[in-house]
């Protein structure tokens, strides 16, 4: 079946560290691929996608992805953490068909530390 | 642009009642609404999918008759959780795909149901 895995489901930085959130899917088919940000108690906000084309995909609030078929990962990273980052992230897939629905990974609650 | 408004954003009810819960797209039309359930500090698991003027597809182990889901116009979808229970207490957020766009989705801020 096609999932998704993110690896770490809490992860704390420093402010103004590195962050990195781990998301390989797993399929044959190179698939859709989204991260959302989860604020608590509301929606989802999307943050970036990857549909075709560079595989180096720059989003809001600063964050960016980089699409590895070979790894089958899209890993989400920002150069420097903010306070303001704190919150749940998911990687989404979709592999298209006729509602292109999301499938998403069990999230990563990010902790940035002062 | 791309708004999805929930409404309510919380709601309690008794064990045994009904709750309608309320998905509407703003500023676009909508020809495909979905309708998650998040459990806490889980992922959003997704109930089902409702195109407008159509029966909603289901997914496999979620109860159609008991979670009603109506889709009568461009910008309106509804999810009934009929005789509630407090096992069904969750985040329920709906999301909605922009007519034309094939990909990706709005999401709504979510509904907080506690039955008690």
């Amino acid at each position: 079946a096609q999932s998704v895995t993110q690896l770490g489901s809490h992860v704390s930085v420093s402010e103004g560290a590195l962050v990195l959130l781990r998301c390989n899917y797993s399929s044959s088919v190179p698939p859709y691929l989204f991260w959302y940000v989860q604020y608590p108690n509301q929606g989802l906000q999307l943050l970036l996608k990857y549909t075709t084309g560079a595989t180096l995909v720059k989003g809001i609030n600063g964050f960016e992805a980089e699409f590895k078929k070979s790894e089958t990962s899209f890993h989400l990273t920002k150069p420097s953490a903010h306070m303001s980052d704190a919150a749940e992230y998911f990687c989404a897939v979709s592999y298209g068909g006729a509602t292109n629905k999301l499938i998403f990974g069990t999230g990563t609650l990010l902790a940035v530390q002062p | 642009g791309a708004v999805v408004s929930q409404h309510p954003s919380w709601v309690i009810c008794k064990s045994g009642t009904s709750v309608k819960i309320e998905c509407r797209s703003l500023d676009f039309q909508a020809t495909t609404m979905f309708w998650y359930r998040q459990f806490p500090k889980q992922s959003l698991m997704l109930m089902a999918t409702s195109n407008e003027g159509s029966k909603a597809t289901y997914e496999q182990g979620v109860e159609k008759d008991k979670f009603l889901i109506n889709h009568a116009s461009l910008t309106l979808s509804t999810l009934t959780v009929t005789s509630a229970h407090p096992e069904d207490s969750s985040f329920y957020i709906c999301s909605a795909r922009p007519e034309g766009i094939p990909l990706g989705a709005f999401f709504g801020q979510g509904t907080r149901l506690t039955v008690v």
